[in-house]
């Protein structure tokens, strides 16, 4: 059980280049997520999908895009990187379940794609 | 956005003491989840709260759900070498699954 495994782990990029980030979790999860973390902040969502077959945007979309290939897969693709999007990406994934009233929802995070656009 | 404000930002502590740290929000949320993050690693999650009011513990570690629904807490008692990380609150509201994160407490043990 690898939980979520995303690839590559490092990538340098030209400006104006694209790139696809790779995502899986074997966990049976419903839901996934992509994140960007920047030096000295929180990690800052940027898409996610419910379930197979959605997707929606989180807090920060713009010059993303993503695909729900399958319940397993959610990859991130970056059309044309900018300098702006040097960060580190995560992806997650959830299982939302609900009982006695309570939502349950934990997100359980991969190792990280460390990306610099020059 | 919705912004959880966690204190204090970075905290230099002997080996053996106990650390509390906390988040705050001027929003109301449902869960909080507490997560820490090794240099170069993915967060790991550390505790899930779901109730307001409630207290639970992991090991060392425990953390309660503010009963204002608007904050939450985090202790570690007798602090090791390996507890150095980041550490991060995060908050869903309503009946949602998006994750709101706080900016993180870094904790350092000094040994």
């Amino acid at each position: 059980n690898a939980g979520v495994t995303q690839t590559p782990k490092f990538q340098v990029l030209k400006t104006g280049q694209s790139m696809t980030l790779q995502c899986a979790q074997d966990m049976n999860h419903n839901s996934m997520y992509w994140y960007r973390q920047d030096p000295g902040m929180g990690l800052r969502l940027i898409y996610y999908s419910a379930s197979e077959g959605t997707t929606d945007k989180g807090e920060v979309p713009n010059g993303y895009n993503v695909s729900r290939l399958n319940k397993r897969e959610f990859s991130l693709r970056l059309e044309s990187a900018a300098p702006s999007q040097t960060s580190v990406y995560f992806c997650a994934s959830s299982k939302t379940s609900g009982r006695g009233g309570v939502s349950y929802n934990e997100q359980f995070f991969g190792p990280g794609t460390r990306l610099t656009v020059l | 956005g919705q912004q959880l404000n966690q204190s204090p930002q970075s905290m230099f502590i002997q080996e053996g003491e106990d650390v509390s740290m906390n988040c705050t929000s001027s929003s109301i949320f449902n869960t909080w989840l507490w997560y820490k993050q090794d240099p170069g690693e993915g967060p790991v999650l550390l505790i899930a709260l779901y109730k307001a009011g409630e207290l639970t513990s992991n090991g060392r570690l425990t953390a309660q759900f503010g009963i204002t629904r608007k904050d939450s807490f985090l202790n570690i008692s007798a602090s090791i070498p390996s507890d150095v990380g980041i550490y991060f609150c995060a908050g869903i509201t309503g009946g949602g699954n998006k994750l709101t994160f706080g900016t993180g407490t870094q904790l350092k043990v000094e040994l």
